[in-house]
Parts: C-alpha cells; structure tokens; sequence
C-alpha cells in the first residue's frame, strides 16, 4: 500500500464549480499535512497546512479525519487560474520528511 | 518567490556519466532536502542535510550522494547514470532539521540518454 493514495484525476470543471479532491495516509503516527499546488513543469508551492480542527483560506478549505487517515481539499467557485496539480502530502514520524501523493490534476474550463 | 534556487535549469547526460546538481538555500535556513520527481509521479524523498551532515534518507541507492556546505548550500551527486533517473530534482529549505515548512526551488530537469 502506498503510504499516500490521492484520486488519479484529471477532474475537468467549470469556471465557478466546486471540486473536492480526497487523500489517504497509511501511517496513523504521521505529525503534518499538507496540501501543495503544481504547475506544469515548475516546482510544488505550499497551499496550506491541514489542521485536525479544519482550516479554510478563502475558496480553499482544508479537513483532516485522523480517525480515517484521510485528508481532503475543496475548492470553491473554481478559477481558470486554479488549473494546476494538487499533492497531498504527509509528515510521517521520525525526521522531517515530506512524502507526497502522485497528485491530482485539476483542470477548469471557461 | 522562495528565495530557494537550484542550477543548472536543465542538463543532458548519457548513461554511465556522473552528475552534480546545487542547491542555495534561502537565508536563515539550515536544512535541505532533496526530492526526485519522475514524469507523473510526485516527489520522492532522496536525502536531508542538517547543518553539514546527513539527517535522514530515502529509499535511494549508495550512488546518490550529497554535500552540505557551511553556507547550507548543498549539493546532490549522482553516479553511473541510469535511463530512469531522468526526472526532476527539487531540493527544499527549511529551518531547523525540517520542522518549518519547506519551500522548493525551481529544480534542475536532468535527461539521461
């Protein structure tokens, strides 16, 4: 089992839709959560950060289920400009160390 | 921008050779790591420096090396280049052994032929 499993993708939507991309993690110890945005051929920029309590950052919310080791992100009224590869990623124990998801590719249409 | 940078852009080598690739880390940070993203994967986890000495690595073969400098740039050698390590190389600041969250530089796209 990978240790992060994301949906393959690609999603195809609107302008203005709503997309909710899922993740599971495999270690229940794992310490942090993040959610990283791709662009074609550049390097992973961090989105936010992923709280058990939930956190939201504009269009952007953010869930974390320990219980169920799964992690989620929603976007809201999708933007051209939102098209890119979204990684989830996780902080398993020991040093610091990111082990990401194969990623999703969003991709928003006018 | 990250304030992370990463040279050479781009490279070009042939089986066999042996490559080095360099990391500038952004000020105050002194950890880096590196990560190799093969097309459609995400990135996988190589190694870790923590001021100047191996923090952790990844489930990558002896070939794979690196160096931290006192500055906390870095460097990650690869040798006897294969076909399948053509991918991307990123390499990650951070600050203290990784605990801050890491910010990426643009990374060094490497071909091996």
């Amino acid at each position: 089992r990978k240790e992060v499993e994301q949906d393959p993708g690609p999603f195809n939507v609107p302008e203005g839709a709503t997309v909710a991309f899922n993740c599971t993690y495999s270690n229940s110890a794992s310490q942090s959560f993040f959610w990283y945005r791709q662009d074609c051929r550049k390097e992973p920029k961090l989105l936010m950060s992923v709280y058990s309590s939930g956190n939201e950052d504009g269009r952007f919310t953010a869930q974390l289920n320990r219980a169920s080791q799964y992690i989620s992100l929603l976007i809201r009224d999708s933007k051209l400009s939102d098209s890119a590869t979204y990684l989830c990623v996780v902080n398993p124990p020991g040093f610091q160390k990111l082990v990401f998801g194969t990623g999703t590719r969003l991709l928003v249409s006018p | 921008e990250t304030g992370v940078t990463q040279s050479p852009t781009h490279l070009i080598k042939t089986r066999g050779q042996q490559v080095t690739l360099r990391c500038s880390s952004q000020s105050g940070h002194n950890t880096v790591s590196w990560y190799q993203q093969a097309l459609g994967q995400g990135p996988q986890f190589i190694f870790q420096y923590y001021r100047e000495e191996e923090n952790g690595r990844g489930n990558f073969p002896p070939r794979f090396s690196g160096l931290q400098f006192p500055n906390y740039s870095s460097e990650l050698n690869v040798n006897a280049l294969e076909l399948d390590d053509s991918a991307l190389y990123l390499c990650a600041s951070s600050g203290d052994r990784g605990t801050d969250t890491q910010y990426f530089g643009p990374g060094t796209r490497l071909t091996v032929l």
